[in-house]
């Protein structure tokens, strides 16, 4: 089983739609978690840290379920320039708390 | 500014020859790391390195080396036994290892084979 995986998407939504991406982590010992967002033929890029209690950033709320192992990324009012792949990062034991990262979930917001 | 710094954008590598990529961050972080992307998939760990002067691998250095002399410094070699060396290598850096702190990646640098 991979450390972190994800929906594989990709997910097609029209612009106002609300969104939600899954990630299940395989570590129960894991602490950190986070979500990126790349763009195409560009570099990863911090969307938001992963609190326990939940957290929200304007139109982004990100949950973390402890028990089940799952971190969620919920996206309100898409927009078009929500379109990229979006990352789940988890730290890992096996690198010295290094971060994994998912295979990344496609999302194109269609006018 | 501050930031991590990844030259060059584009570079081209012929048969049998050394290629070296360079990774500087004026961040006064730690911990460095070099990714490879290939198209559609996701990141893979080459090397990282949490201290200077120390380096472990990651899932797939094999074909690759680096070096960490100075703290902000920490520059990828893809040699002539890397096979398939067409990718997007990402550099990443982080506070230090066993932070809570996430990683800031420079913006990459594009391999081809000529």
């Amino acid at each position: 089983r991979k450390e972190v995986e994800q929906d594989p998407g990709p997910f097609n939504v029209p612009e106002g739609a609300t969104v939600a991406f899954n990630c299940t982590y395989s570590n129960s010992a894991s602490q950190s978690f986070f979500w990126y967002r790349q763009d195409c033929r560009k570099e990863p890029k911090l969307l938001m840290s992963v609190y326990s209690s939940g957290n929200e950033d304007g139109r982004f709320t990100a949950q973390l379920n402890r028990a089940s192992q799952y971190i969620s990324l919920l996206i309100r009012d898409s927009k078009l320039s929500d379109s990229a792949t979006y990352l789940c990062v988890v730290n890992s034991v096996k690198y010295g708390q290094n971060f994994v990262f998912g295979p990344g979930t496609r999302l194109s917001v269609l006018p | 500014d501050g930031g991590i710094t990844q030259s060059p954008k584009y570079l081209f590598r012929k048969e049998g020859q050394n290629v070296t990529l360079s990774c500087e961050q004026n961040l006064n972080h730690d911990a460095m790391y070099w990714y490879r992307q290939d198209p559609g998939q996701g990141l893979r760990l080459i090397y990282y390195s949490q201290i200077v002067n120390d380096f472990q691998k990651g899932d797939i250095a094999e074909g690759y080396s680096v070096s960490r002399e100075k703290k902000e410094s920490f520059p990828l070699t893809v040699t002539s036994a890397q096979k398939n060396p067409t990718a997007f290598y990402l550099c990443a850096s982080r506070q230090r290892t066993d932070s809570n702190q996430p990683q800031h990646f420079g913006d990459g640098t594009r391999l081809s084979i000529l």
